[in-house]
């Protein structure tokens, strides 16, 4: 069965540091990527998604990136973040069109 | 892209009583609905979606109905429990993603 793992749970970093989350996907291949942020209490926003390996597409603008250097792997990142970066974080994959995502367990950024 | 729209923002029912939360979407050719349930903290776990190819999908207490000539579906939620009490989303396909709802804060209250 197909299984995805997110990493880190929590993360609490200056402002201006730099990030790295990790998403990796377990029992498929080429499965369709997605990251997501739900600021707190809030909905989910489409940040970034990837339908094959080095495949970017990028929904906002912002001081986030996004990478697939393996088939199942996604990683986001940020040179610099921002106090408004702060959020919870959720990787998500799908067969393709037509399917429901399975998100990742997710990951707590707070930016200080 | 896709608009999904979420009505209530919030609802509270008393326990055994019926939940129904709605949502449109503007793009006709969408054909793909899933919803989706958040408990706080957590992530957020399909419980039921529906093609465009049928008009009701039914998983013991939870049903989702799809109306396409008028752009919407509900998720009917009978006999709720306490622990039906989360945030629920819905979705439809925009492009390669989905893009979801605000969501809806259901209270089941004993």
């Amino acid at each position: 069965s197909q299984t995805i793992h997110q990493w880190p749970a929590t993360l609490v970093q200056p402002v201006g540091s730099p990030l790295s989350l990790e998403c990796t996907v377990e029992g498929t291949s080429n499965p369709n990527l997605y990251w997501y942020r739900q600021a707190a209490g809030r909905g989910l926003q489409l940040l970034f998604y990837s339908v094959g390996i080095g495949q970017i597409s990028s929904e906002v603008p912002q001081n986030l990136s996004a990478s697939r250097p393996q088939d199942r792997q996604f990683i986001l990142s940020s040179k610099k973040l921002l106090l408004s970066d702060s959020g919870f974080y959720l990787c998500a994959w799908r067969m393709g069109q037509g399917y429901g995502y399975t998100f990742g367990s997710g990951t707590r950024l707070t930016v200080v | 892209g896709e608009n999904v729209e979420q009505h209530p923002s919030t609802l509270s029912v008393q326990e055994g009583d019926s939940a129904v939360i709605k949502c449109t979407y503007s793009d006709s050719a969408s054909n793909y609905f899933p919803w989706y349930k958040q408990e706080l903290g957590k992530r957020p776990q399909l419980i039921i979606d529906i093609r465009s190819n049928v008009g009701e999908k039914k998983d013991q207490r939870i049903a989702v109905t799809l109306n396409k000539t008028a752009k919407h579906f509900s998720l009917h939620i009978t006999e709720t429990q306490p622990e039906d009490s989360a945030v629920y989303f819905c979705a439809a396909p925009s492009g390669y993603a989905l893009n979801f709802g605000k969501g809806t804060s259901l209270l089941v209250t004993p």
